[in-house]
């Protein structure tokens, strides 16, 4: 299985600053063959399902504010909120669809400072 | 609109089984992947299996495989899964999730809002 490893834990950070979640996978999730990375981010918060935010470890999906970007090859991957807003208090999670079982890493809860 | 709707909450005893379930609209029930996803209380998510609608195509995660079975109709656009004897450890929220391109394994765009199971004697 493919291993996914997410820091921090946990993170605070003021409104309007820009806070970074790492994700970093035991073996890497780039498909050659057409040079995707297998990789995305979602967000939950309480009470709600997952929400697909990033997929193809950079691309945005539909209807997802511009502040939130990823980036990243391989094994190592980083979603960036760039100005926090309070609406974006929630557990990140990534999660490789490289290979089956999909796994997810542990999750990162972000809250506000 | 795409959809995924699911059951209600359940409250079951140790040994009994259950099926819950997912009906999907707004698109090409059979065209997409549907996967289960658990969440144990407090707990990350966790991948249990997968279902090809067009053909019941199936597989599932090793931690998962002998304890579910998922399935699918697509004559009433419904997925399920199932278990023939629950067990306390299978208190959880069950999400179904919907793969974001046709045919091919891949993210969850969209995904139901979430069966919560209780299994207490």
């Amino acid at each position: 299985d493919i291993v996914m490893t997410q820091s921090p834990d946990s993170l605070a950070v003021s409104l309007g600053e820009r806070a970074t979640i790492n994700c970093q996978s035991s073996q890497s999730v780039l498909y050659s063959s057409n040079n995707k990375n297998y990789l995305a981010w979602y967000q939950q918060k309480p009470g709600q399902p997952p929400k697909l935010l990033i997929y193809w470890a950079s691309t945005r999906e539909s209807g997802v504010p511009d502040r939130f970007s990823g980036s990243g090859s391989r094994t190592d991957f980083t979603l960036t909120i760039s100005s926090l807003q309070a609406e974006d208090v929630a557990v990140y999670y990534c999660q490789q669809y490289y290979s089956t079982p999909y796994t997810f890493g542990q999750g990162t809860k972000l809250e506000i400072k | 609109e795409v959809q995924l709707v699911q059951s209600g909450a359940e409250v079951k005893k140790p040994g009994e089984s259950l099926r819950i379930s997912c009906e999907g609209s707004g698109y090409s029930f059979t065209s997409y992947w549907i996967s289960w996803v658990r969440q144990m209380p407090g707990k990350g998510l966790e991948w249990m299996g997968r279902i090809d609608p067009s053909d019941s195509y199936s597989n599932y995660s090793p931690s998962f495989q002998g304890h579910v079975t998922i399935s699918a109709d697509k004559s009433t656009n419904t997925a399920y899964l199932q278990w023939s004897s629950l067990k306390a450890s299978d208190t959880a929220m069950y999400y179904c999730a919907r793969h974001g391109v046709a045919g091919k394994p891949n993210y969850f765009d969209f995904w139901g809002q979430g069966t919560p199971v209780t299994v207490s004697s």
